[in-house]
Protein backbone atom coordinates (compact mmCIF):
# COMPACT_ATOMS: atom_id res chain seq x y z
CA UNK A 1 0.00 0.00 0.00
CA UNK A 2 0.78 3.62 -0.56
CA UNK A 3 1.50 5.56 2.75
CA UNK A 4 0.76 9.09 3.08
CA UNK A 5 1.73 11.69 5.36
CA UNK A 6 0.76 15.27 6.03
CA UNK A 7 2.37 18.17 7.99
CA UNK A 8 2.03 19.57 10.26
CA UNK A 9 -0.45 17.47 11.99
CA UNK A 10 -2.01 20.88 13.33
CA UNK A 11 -1.64 24.72 13.27
CA UNK A 12 -3.08 27.69 14.09
CA UNK A 13 -2.81 30.97 12.15
CA UNK A 14 -4.68 34.26 11.67
CA UNK A 15 -7.41 35.44 9.50
CA UNK A 16 -5.58 36.43 6.15
CA UNK A 17 -2.08 34.57 6.78
CA UNK A 18 -0.68 32.29 4.50
CA UNK A 19 -1.19 28.63 5.18
CA UNK A 20 0.57 25.71 3.60
CA UNK A 21 0.63 21.74 3.74
CA UNK A 22 3.19 19.13 2.93
CA UNK A 23 1.89 15.99 1.52
CA UNK A 24 4.57 12.95 0.80
CA UNK A 25 3.57 9.60 -0.55
CA UNK A 26 5.61 6.59 0.25
CA UNK A 27 6.55 6.11 -3.53
CA UNK A 28 5.83 8.32 -6.91
CA UNK A 29 2.26 8.77 -7.40
CA UNK A 30 2.64 11.39 -10.62
CA UNK A 31 0.08 13.30 -10.00
CA UNK A 32 -2.77 11.46 -8.71
CA UNK A 33 -3.11 13.38 -5.41
CA UNK A 34 -6.55 15.22 -4.18
CA UNK A 35 -7.28 17.37 -1.12
CA UNK A 36 -10.45 17.59 0.81
CA UNK A 37 -11.88 19.99 3.40
CA UNK A 38 -13.99 18.37 6.30
CA UNK A 39 -15.56 20.30 8.58
CA UNK A 40 -16.26 18.98 12.44
CA UNK A 41 -19.14 16.66 11.63
CA UNK A 42 -19.39 16.97 8.26
CA UNK A 43 -18.53 14.76 5.01
CA UNK A 44 -15.35 15.75 3.73
CA UNK A 45 -15.20 17.69 0.41
CA UNK A 46 -13.03 18.18 -2.94
CA UNK A 47 -11.05 21.05 -2.99
CA UNK A 48 -8.29 19.91 -5.46
CA UNK A 49 -8.08 17.43 -7.44
CA UNK A 50 -5.27 16.34 -9.86
CA UNK A 51 -2.59 18.15 -7.21
CA UNK A 52 -3.59 21.17 -8.73
CA UNK A 53 -6.93 21.82 -10.39
CA UNK A 54 -9.09 23.60 -8.62
CA UNK A 55 -13.05 21.97 -8.12
CA UNK A 56 -15.91 23.89 -9.47
CA UNK A 57 -17.16 26.68 -7.23
CA UNK A 58 -14.27 26.37 -4.79
CA UNK A 59 -12.31 29.41 -3.87
CA UNK A 60 -9.12 30.55 -5.56
CA UNK A 61 -7.65 31.37 -1.77
CA UNK A 62 -7.08 27.47 -2.18
CA UNK A 63 -3.98 25.71 -4.03
CA UNK A 64 -2.29 22.36 -5.14
CA UNK A 65 0.73 21.78 -6.55
CA UNK A 66 3.50 18.87 -6.55
CA UNK A 67 4.03 15.46 -8.46
CA UNK A 68 5.85 12.72 -7.56
CA UNK A 69 5.85 12.15 -4.00
CA UNK A 70 6.05 15.70 -2.43
CA UNK A 71 2.80 17.93 -2.46
CA UNK A 72 1.55 21.12 -1.23
CA UNK A 73 -1.32 22.53 -0.42
CA UNK A 74 -1.71 26.48 0.41
CA UNK A 75 -4.44 28.99 1.91
CA UNK A 76 -3.64 32.00 0.35
CA UNK A 77 -5.24 34.55 2.80
CA UNK A 78 -6.91 32.26 5.68
CA UNK A 79 -10.47 33.11 6.47
CA UNK A 80 -13.01 32.13 9.70
CA UNK A 81 -14.61 29.78 7.10
CA UNK A 82 -11.41 27.40 6.14
CA UNK A 83 -11.39 26.09 10.13
CA UNK A 84 -11.55 22.70 9.46
CA UNK A 85 -9.20 19.42 9.00
CA UNK A 86 -7.77 19.07 5.25
CA UNK A 87 -6.72 15.45 3.73
CA UNK A 88 -4.69 14.15 1.23
CA UNK A 89 -5.75 11.43 -0.70
CA UNK A 90 -3.97 9.12 -3.66
CA UNK A 91 -5.24 7.22 -6.25
CA UNK A 92 -2.51 6.03 -8.35
CA UNK A 93 -3.01 2.58 -6.54
CA UNK A 94 -5.32 0.66 -5.00
CA UNK A 95 -6.16 0.84 -1.69
CA UNK A 96 -6.76 4.55 -2.17
CA UNK A 97 -5.10 5.95 0.80
CA UNK A 98 -5.79 9.31 3.10
CA UNK A 99 -3.10 11.19 4.97
CA UNK A 100 -3.73 11.63 8.55
CA UNK A 101 -5.26 14.97 7.89
CA UNK A 102 -4.18 18.60 9.39
CA UNK A 103 -6.10 20.33 11.67
CA UNK A 104 -6.53 24.31 10.76
CA UNK A 105 -7.66 26.76 13.73
CA UNK A 106 -7.59 30.07 13.98
CA UNK A 107 -5.08 32.09 16.00
CA UNK B 1 -27.83 17.54 -8.08
CA UNK B 2 -26.49 13.54 -6.92
CA UNK B 3 -27.34 12.63 -3.17
CA UNK B 4 -26.17 9.91 -1.46
CA UNK B 5 -28.06 8.87 1.99
CA UNK B 6 -26.55 5.92 4.22
CA UNK B 7 -29.06 4.14 6.35
CA UNK B 8 -28.66 0.88 8.89
CA UNK B 9 -28.78 0.17 12.64
CA UNK B 10 -26.23 2.46 14.30
CA UNK B 11 -26.13 -0.63 17.05
CA UNK B 12 -24.44 -3.35 16.38
CA UNK B 13 -23.54 -6.06 19.00
CA UNK B 14 -19.66 -7.50 18.97
CA UNK B 15 -19.21 -10.36 16.35
CA UNK B 16 -22.52 -9.50 14.35
CA UNK B 17 -22.48 -8.38 10.68
CA UNK B 18 -23.03 -4.28 10.47
CA UNK B 19 -24.95 -3.77 7.81
CA UNK B 20 -25.21 -0.55 5.59
CA UNK B 21 -27.24 0.80 2.47
CA UNK B 22 -26.51 3.66 0.33
CA UNK B 23 -29.12 5.36 -1.73
CA UNK B 24 -28.15 7.18 -4.47
CA UNK B 25 -30.91 10.11 -6.24
CA UNK B 26 -30.05 12.63 -8.57
CA UNK B 27 -28.16 10.14 -11.08
CA UNK B 28 -28.21 6.56 -11.78
CA UNK B 29 -26.01 4.22 -10.64
CA UNK B 30 -25.56 2.46 -13.51
CA UNK B 31 -24.14 5.20 -15.14
CA UNK B 32 -20.57 4.49 -16.38
CA UNK B 33 -17.28 5.88 -15.13
CA UNK B 34 -18.09 5.97 -11.24
CA UNK B 35 -17.60 3.85 -8.45
CA UNK B 36 -19.54 3.87 -5.49
CA UNK B 37 -17.28 3.37 -2.22
CA UNK B 38 -17.30 3.04 1.27
CA UNK B 39 -15.05 4.76 4.00
CA UNK B 40 -14.83 4.70 7.63
CA UNK B 41 -13.68 7.29 10.23
CA UNK B 42 -12.93 6.33 13.56
CA UNK B 43 -14.29 8.63 16.17
CA UNK B 44 -11.55 11.53 16.03
CA UNK B 45 -9.20 9.93 13.49
CA UNK B 46 -8.87 9.99 9.73
CA UNK B 47 -10.14 8.54 7.03
CA UNK B 48 -9.87 4.70 5.95
CA UNK B 49 -11.08 3.56 2.67
CA UNK B 50 -12.78 0.12 2.63
CA UNK B 51 -13.79 -0.52 -0.89
CA UNK B 52 -15.95 -0.07 -3.90
CA UNK B 53 -17.87 -1.17 -6.44
CA UNK B 54 -18.71 -0.56 -9.91
CA UNK B 55 -22.32 -1.07 -11.17
CA UNK B 56 -21.25 -4.36 -12.94
CA UNK B 57 -20.79 -5.74 -9.85
CA UNK B 58 -17.26 -5.92 -9.51
CA UNK B 59 -15.65 -5.12 -6.45
CA UNK B 60 -12.27 -4.24 -4.91
CA UNK B 61 -11.25 -4.37 -1.07
CA UNK B 62 -9.01 -2.94 1.50
CA UNK B 63 -6.92 -6.09 1.93
CA UNK B 64 -6.88 -4.43 5.85
CA UNK B 65 -10.43 -5.62 5.58
CA UNK B 66 -10.92 -7.90 2.79
CA UNK B 67 -11.67 -10.87 4.56
CA UNK B 68 -14.95 -9.64 6.73
CA UNK B 69 -16.32 -6.92 3.80
CA UNK B 70 -18.82 -7.76 1.09
CA UNK B 71 -20.19 -5.01 -1.17
CA UNK B 72 -23.01 -5.36 -3.23
CA UNK B 73 -25.24 -3.39 -5.56
CA UNK B 74 -28.95 -2.83 -6.60
CA UNK B 75 -29.22 -1.23 -9.52
CA UNK B 76 -33.23 -1.57 -9.14
CA UNK B 77 -33.50 0.67 -6.14
CA UNK B 78 -30.15 2.62 -6.98
CA UNK B 79 -28.69 1.36 -3.93
CA UNK B 80 -25.89 -0.13 -3.19
CA UNK B 81 -24.62 -1.87 0.40
CA UNK B 82 -21.83 -2.59 2.71
CA UNK B 83 -21.96 -5.97 4.86
CA UNK B 84 -18.92 -6.24 7.59
CA UNK B 85 -18.57 -9.54 9.28
CA UNK B 86 -17.41 -10.10 12.63
CA UNK B 87 -17.36 -6.53 14.13
CA UNK B 88 -15.75 -5.51 17.62
CA UNK B 89 -15.39 -2.38 19.20
CA UNK B 90 -12.71 -1.39 16.25
CA UNK B 91 -15.09 -1.39 14.18
CA UNK B 92 -16.83 1.55 15.51
CA UNK B 93 -16.74 5.00 12.88
CA UNK B 94 -18.52 7.12 11.24
CA UNK B 95 -19.53 5.21 8.14
CA UNK B 96 -19.95 7.44 4.50
CA UNK B 97 -20.88 6.21 0.87
CA UNK B 98 -19.27 8.10 -1.71
CA UNK B 99 -19.01 8.40 -5.35
CA UNK B 100 -15.78 8.19 -6.81
CA UNK B 101 -15.93 10.18 -10.30
CA UNK B 102 -12.92 8.25 -12.46
CA UNK B 103 -11.60 8.89 -16.37
CA UNK B 104 -9.51 10.77 -18.46
CA UNK B 105 -6.79 10.11 -15.46
CA UNK B 106 -8.46 11.22 -12.89
CA UNK B 107 -10.35 9.45 -10.15
CA UNK B 108 -12.37 11.68 -6.92
CA UNK B 109 -14.58 11.19 -4.40
CA UNK B 110 -17.14 14.05 -5.40
CA UNK B 111 -20.09 13.16 -4.08
CA UNK B 112 -20.60 12.02 -0.18
CA UNK B 113 -23.50 10.75 2.27
CA UNK B 114 -23.89 12.92 5.28
CA UNK B 115 -22.37 9.72 6.90
CA UNK B 116 -23.72 7.21 9.43
CA UNK B 117 -22.55 6.54 13.23
CA UNK B 118 -22.16 2.75 14.02
CA UNK B 119 -21.04 1.65 17.20
CA UNK B 120 -20.47 -1.74 18.01
CA UNK B 121 -21.04 -2.83 21.95
CA UNK B 122 -23.28 -5.10 23.88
Amino acid sequence: DIQMTQSPSSLSASVGDRVTITCQASQDISNYLNWYQQKPGKAPKLLIYDASNLETGVPSRFSGSGSGTDFTFTISSLQPEDIATYYCQQYDNLPRGFGPGTKVDIK
Amino acid sequence: QVQLQESGPGLVKPSQTLSLTCTVSGGSISSGGYYWSWIRQHPGKGLEWIGYIYYSGSTYYNPSLKSRVTISVDTSKNQFSLKLSSVTAADTAVYYCARENYGSGKAYFDYWGQGTLVTVSS
